[in-house]
């Protein structure tokens, strides 16, 4: 399986701030999720980022809240912006194997004063 | 829309029992589903996908079954140790550009 990983592990941040999540994989692979697992909750899909295309976002997402860049087939980042205290989640990165078996990076947990 | 469901939230059992897991969906169109493991504070581990055409798959004392008709899937964890003390999620892929729907997980404690 391809081996994940994401930078910062963690962070804590300032209301109205900004912070970018880098994800980056080991192998070239054609779909890449970003999720979001909020305290005690379990994960929301945020948006499908593939290469060469604009990210598709679900419902209760917005491009100007969370960013997406897909520049190749290992890499992918996931901006939060103008932070607020509910943004505070764990966010991770998957990305779509073969059999579509998804595969889970470690995450980033942010925390928003 | 699919929805997921995982019931207990929690489970605590003592060590050496099997224990059975339970998953169920709405909608039995999916492509396959897959069974995760999450420790405290940590990212997702794969543990098992079972494509929507079999009826299970195993891996060590772990064998996860799908009912596609009943919508339902189990984990079945023979033997269990301190050690599979952990979060199990189960996802529906709906193949519709592989998104995943999870449940909320059941948080399973195994006392020694």
């Amino acid at each position: 399986s391809a081996v994940i990983s994401q930078k910062p592990s963690r962070d804590i941040c300032q209301r109205g701030t900004s912070l970018t999540i880098q994800c980056q994989v080991d192998s070239q692979v054609t779909m890449m999720f970003w999720y979001r697992q909020q305290p005690g909750q379990s994960l929301t899909l945020i948006a499908t980022a593939n290469q060469g295309s604009e990210a598709t976002y679900e419902s209760g997402f917005v491009i100007d809240k969370f960013p997406i860049s897909r520049p190749n087939l290992t890499f992918s980042t996931l901006t939060v912006s103008n932070m607020s205290p509910e943004d505070s989640s764990i966010y991770l990165c998957s990305v779509d194997e073969v059999r579509n078996e998804q595969f889970f990076g470690p995450g980033t947990r942010l925390t928003v004063l | 829309k699919q929805e997921v469901t995982q019931i207990p939230a929690a489970l605590s059992v003592p060590e050496g029992e099997n224990l059975v897991l339970n998953c169920s969906f709405t909608d039995s169109a999916i492509y396959n589903l897959q069974w995760f493991r999450q420790d405290p504070g940590k990212g997702l581990t794969s543990l098992l996908l079972i494509q929507s055409s079999q009826r299970e798959q195993t891996s060590g004392r772990l064998n996860a079954s799908l009912d596609k008709s009943s919508g339902r899937s189990t984990l079945y964890i023979a033997a269990s140790q301190p050690g599979d003390s952990a979060t199990y999620l189960c996802a529906a892929n709906t193949g519709a550009n592989s998104k995943l729907t999870f449940g909320k997980g059941i948080t399973l404690s195994v006392r020694p």
